[in-house]
């Protein structure tokens, strides 16, 4: 079973150019959440789509947008690039509607997307 | 407000020494909570969350909802444990936000 597969993993943007990346989730996970992971924040939520709908959205500017699509695949786009969006970006995906109360559901990661601004 | 706090960025141990990780949490409902691992160069994986009361790789986790507390401990610790590790409390749905991680070096 292929896991939670994210691209591009490595790219390189300058200051105000926008950049779309990409997360895959294991085949019949409905829900892909995406956190933002630097050294200096740890790591930090950014939102969670839910067939299709966005159910959560972390502290983050508007700049920072996803969307999910019918298959379940997603993309974040981040526009207007700032030195401090430099990070590895991280996607997660489960197969029920929540974690709590079941010890089934679980959030898998991919190995994230890590971009740099210059 | 809920957060969640690893109060040590670097825990240091020999092989074979007892290792305890710790995790506070602040939540105003009731918490579920988990701890996640990253090896060098691996993805982020689910170590054990508090709900399914297991041990995994000989690593267990109490709740301690009177000191709001979610403990990692290992009676001996194993080179191959070295790893960041996440504690990570569930908001709901499938949200979670996460402590700054403890760095765990187990010297030979």
């Amino acid at each position: 079973k292929a896991g939670v597969t994210q691209t591009p993993r490595y790219l390189i943007k300058t200051r105000g150019q926008q950049v779309t990346l990409s997360c895959s989730p294991i085949s019949g996970h409905r829900s892909v959440s995406w956190y933002q992971q630097t050294p200096g924040q740890g790591l930090q939520f950014l939102f969670e789509y839910f067939s299709e709908t966005q159910r959560n959205k972390g502290n983050f500017p508007g700049r920072f947008s996803g969307r999910q699509f019918s298959n379940s695949r997603s993309e974040m786009n981040v526009s207007t690039l700032e030195l401090g969006d430099s990070a590895l970006y991280l996607c997660a995906s489960s197969l029920f509607a929540s974690l709590t109360g079941s010890g089934a559901n679980v959030l898998t990661f991919g190995a994230g997307s890590r971009l740099t601004v210059l | 407000a809920q957060r969640v706090t690893q109060p040590e960025k670097l825990l240091s141990v020999f092989k074979g020494a007892p290792v305890e990780l710790k995790c506070n949490y602040s939540y105003s409902g009731s918490p579920e909570l988990f701890w996640y691992v990253q090896y060098s160069r691996q993805r982020l994986q689910l170590l054990l969350r508090h709900i399914s009361r297991e041990s995994i790789k000989g690593f267990t986790a109490d709740l301690n909802k009177g000191e709001t507390s979610f403990h990692l401990k290992k009676p001996f610790a194993q080179e191959e444990d070295s790893a960041m590790y996440y504690c990570a409390l569930s908001l709901g749905e499938n949200k979670l936000i996460f402590g700054t991680g403890t760095l765990l070096a187990v010297q030979p």
